[in-house]
């Protein structure tokens, strides 16, 4: 069965600088994996998907993430970051389910940006 | 929100009484799903559709109910509205096989 793990369920960093939040996955099949945004009072938004190929993978507003399929890891950086950047990040790996394609969702991490 | 309303955003009940909740996109997708979001638990499957009157458990279906009639449909019944199904309820609709999914706005339910 697949699970993730986000191993920080808050993360306080000051603006500008820069962030990694963790996300470790368990899968016994291949793997989509997924990080999704969510602003207060709003629904989820894809941030960026990880589907094959190259494992570092670029998103939205200047965030990326690398697959390590040794570590079983899809953590998600950020050089520089901003204000605007505080929300809620879920990690989400997606496995092939008899019937119907699902994700399963890690409990969160909040990210609060400090001016 | 890719074109995906959910009704009503809010809403207020008593322990006992049923509540349904509605689900409508406009992409014309197959898959559906229905979340719960809580505290230190994520998001949370509770049923999810695969196509018109084609629907499957997910991993906190007890106390819940759905029905897709209408490929841009998926409701949501609480039963028997208990005070533990107070939470923010998601619903999603699946891209295809790249399984990326797609989320609404969301409903808050509180149940007294």
């Amino acid at each position: 069965a697949q699970s993730v793990t986000q191993l920080d369920s808050q993360v306080p960093v000051f603006e500008e600088a820069p962030v990694e939040l963790r996300c470790n996955y368990s899968s016994s099949v291949s793997v989509y994996l997924f990080w999704y945004v969510q602003y207060p009072n709003q629904g989820l938004q894809l941030l960026l998907k990880y589907l094959s190929g190259s494992t570092l993978v670029k998103g939205i507003n200047g965030f990326e993430a690398e697959f390590n399929k040794s570590q079983t890891s899809f953590h998600l950086r950020k050089p520089s970051v901003h204000i605007s950047d505080t929300a809620e990040y879920f990690c989400a790996v997606s496995g092939r389910v008899t019937g119907a394609n699902n994700l399963f969702f890690g409990t969160g991490t909040r990210l609060t940006v400090i001016p | 929100d890719a074109g995906i309303t959910q009704s009503p955003r809010h809403k207020v009940t008593e322990t006992g009484t049923p509540v349904t909740l509605r689900c409508h996109q406009t992409e014309n997708h197959r898959y559906m799903y229905w979340y719960r979001q809580d505290p230190g638990h994520g998001l949370r499957l509770i049923h999810y559709s695969y196509g018109v009157k084609d629907t499957d458990k997910g991993e906190v279906s007890d106390g819940y109910s759905v029905s897709r009639s209408k490929t841009e449909d998926f409701l949501l019944t609480l039963e028997s509205a208990t005070s533990s199904q107070t939470s923010v309820y998601f619903c999603a609709i699946g891209a295809g096989g790249l399984y990326e999914q797609y989320f609404g706005p969301g409903t808050r339910l509180t149940v007294t």
